[in-house]
């Protein structure tokens, strides 16, 4: 079956724009989570969902970043007033939701802020 | 989060058993090692976990220490599709993961 998207690819900005990257999962799959990988480093951990509720956001790191899975299908992670610092690959994974479940990647959005 | 360390690099030839280490001194007793790899652009990949037993699947075994605070990850006979970056990561399951820097493993011709 068809495993975790992510639109688009490749989005370039100018500092100070609105984005939007978009992630759809693994067809019920009910946990989401969001990753950041900057240049030379491993994922990092920006938030996952549970369902259409964020079971954990600690890893936003400031309130420009936010995200929504109204459906508990469909996820948008939102970036307002871009800076040149959140320039990296954002990640999207699905999982089942059961405990010992793998999580499944997408392919990531690499993300320029110019 | 339990901390992990991996050697940063390692090469293996091509048809070898490539075995990578990776220490977990600080794992909770419920928690369980992941390992996953991430190929040049492309996103993480599920290889195998395990909690305290040897597991062993189509892709790798994984052999983790009696006191826990350790493990290898097996791939039998190496290919060049596999070279990429290799990380162990402790957890519970149905939780974030923690990715620290990884093993990049290169496979030799």
């Amino acid at each position: 079956g068809a495993g975790v998207s992510q639109t688009p690819s490749n989005k370039v900005t100018e500092k100070g724009k609105y984005v939007e990257l978009r992630c759809d999962p693994i067809s019920g799959h009910t946990a989401l989570y969001w990753y950041r990988q900057s240049l030379g480093q491993g994922p990092e951990f920006l938030i996952y969902f549970q369902g259409t509720g964020a079971a954990d956001d600690s890893g936003l790191p400031n309130d420009r970043f936010f995200a929504v899975r109204p459906e508990g299908s469909v996820s948008t992670l939102k970036i307002q007033r871009t800076e040149r610092g959140d320039s990296a690959v954002y990640l999207c994974a699905s999982s089942s939701g059961v405990v010992q479940d793998t999580q499944y990647f997408g392919p990531g959005t690499r993300l320029t802020v110019l | 989060d339990a901390k992990t360390t991996q050697p940063p690099s390692m090469d293996c030839a091509e048809g070898r058993a490539a075995n990578l280490p990776c220490n977990h001194s600080t794992i909770s007793g419920n928690e369980y090692v992941y390992w996953y790899r991430q190929i040049h652009s492309q996103g993480p990949q599920y290889i195998i976990h395990g909690l305290k037993n040897n597991e062993t699947n189509e892709m790798a075994s994984l052999i983790i220490t009696e006191d826990r605070k350790s493990s290898t990850l097996i791939l039998p006979h190496a290919t060049l599709r596999d070279t990429a970056v290799y990380y162990c990561i402790p957890s519970f399951g149905n939780e974030k993961l923690t990715f620290g820097t990884g093993t990049r493993l290169t496979i030799i011709p």
